[in-house]
C-alpha cells in the first residue's frame, strides 16, 4: 500500500543557508500535518493544510513557510536556517480532518552545521 | 508543561512480561492516540480510542481512556524484543479550529530484553 513519502531523507546545511522538504500525501488524502521533533524530544506541531488551504498553525518560526499544491503535495520551506532547526521533521496525511489516525512519513532529518 | 505527560519515561522489562504506560492530559479531547517510534524513524499510528469509549483491544494491545480523570493508558502484553521502541500518546482537541492537530506527550521509551 502507498504510503506518505517523504524526501530528501537526511538534509545537511549550514547556518543562514534554506531548504525545501517535500511530501506525497497518500493518495486521496487531502489534509497535510507537518511536525518537528528534536532529538529526545516530542513532535511538536508545525502547520497543517486542509483542501490546499492553510487550517491550523503552531510553533512554525516565521522563516518558515509552506503550502499545499493542486496535487496534495506539500513543501516546507526554512530560510535562515539556525543550528537549533536540527530535527526530523515528519508529514503526516489524513483523509479529512476528523477522527482517525495519521500515517506519518519516514521524515526527513535536517542537519544545520 | 505539555499537553500529554507519559510516565514512566522509560520502561526495562522481559520479554513474555506485560508493559504499561500511562498518559495524562490537560484539555478536552476528542480521541486519543498512541503511536510508536522506532529509534530515528516514523511514527506508526497503533490504536486510537474516542472520548465517548473506556477500552479498546488491538491484538496485543490495550487502551483504557477515564475522561474523568484525563489520563489513558496503554498496556502491550507478552512483550517481545520487537516492541522496543518509544511510545508516544497523542490528543487531538475537542472542535474548534484545530480539530485535526495533534498534540504528543514526551513518549515512553520501552526496551523488551530477550
Amino acid at each position: 500500500a502507498a504510503g506518505v513519502i517523504q524526501s530528501p531523507r537526511h538534509l545537511i546545511k549550514e547556518k543562514r543557508e534554506t531548504a525545501t522538504l517535500k511530501c506525497y500525501p497518500i493518495p486521496r488524502h487531502d489534509t497535510v500535518y507537518w511536525y518537528q521533533q528534536g532529538p529526545g524530544q516530542d513532535p511538536q506541531f508545525l502547520i497543517s493544510f486542509y483542501e490546499k488551504m492553510q487550517s491550523d498553525k503552531g510553533s512554525i518560526p516565521d522563516r518558515f513557510s509552506a503550502q499545499q499544491f493542486s496535487d496534495y503535495h506539500s513543501e516546507l520551506n526554512m530560510s535562515s536556517l539556525e543550528l537549533g532547526d536540527s530535527a526530523l521533521y515528519f508529514c503526516a496525511s489524513q483523509r479529512g480532518q476528523f477522527l482517525y489516525g495519521y500515517t506519518f512519513g519516514s521524515g526527513t532529518r535536517l542537519t544545520v552545521v | 508543561s505539555q499537553q500529554g505527560e507519559e510516565d514512566p519515561q522509560a520502561l526495562s522489562i522481559q520479554e513474555g512480561e506485560n508493559a504499561t504506560m500511562n498518559c495524562s492530559y490537560k484539555t478536552s479531547i476528542n480521541n486519543l492516540q498512541w503511536y510508536r517510534q522506532n529509534s530515528g524513524r516514523g511514527l506508526v499510528h497503533l490504536i486510537l480510542i474516542r472520548s465517548n469509549e473506556r477500552e479498546k483491544h488491538s491484538g496485543r494491545l490495550r487502551v483504557t481512556l477515564d475522561t474523568s480523570k484525563k489520563s489513558s493508558s496503554l498496556l502491550i502484553t507478552a512483550s517481545r524484543a520487537a516492541d522496543t521502541a518509544s511510545y508516544f500518546c497523542a490528543t487531538a482537541p475537542a472542535g474548534g479550529t484545530s480539530y485535526g492537530k495533534l498534540t504528543f506527550g514526551q513518549g515512553t521509551i520501552l526496551t523488551v530484553h530477550p
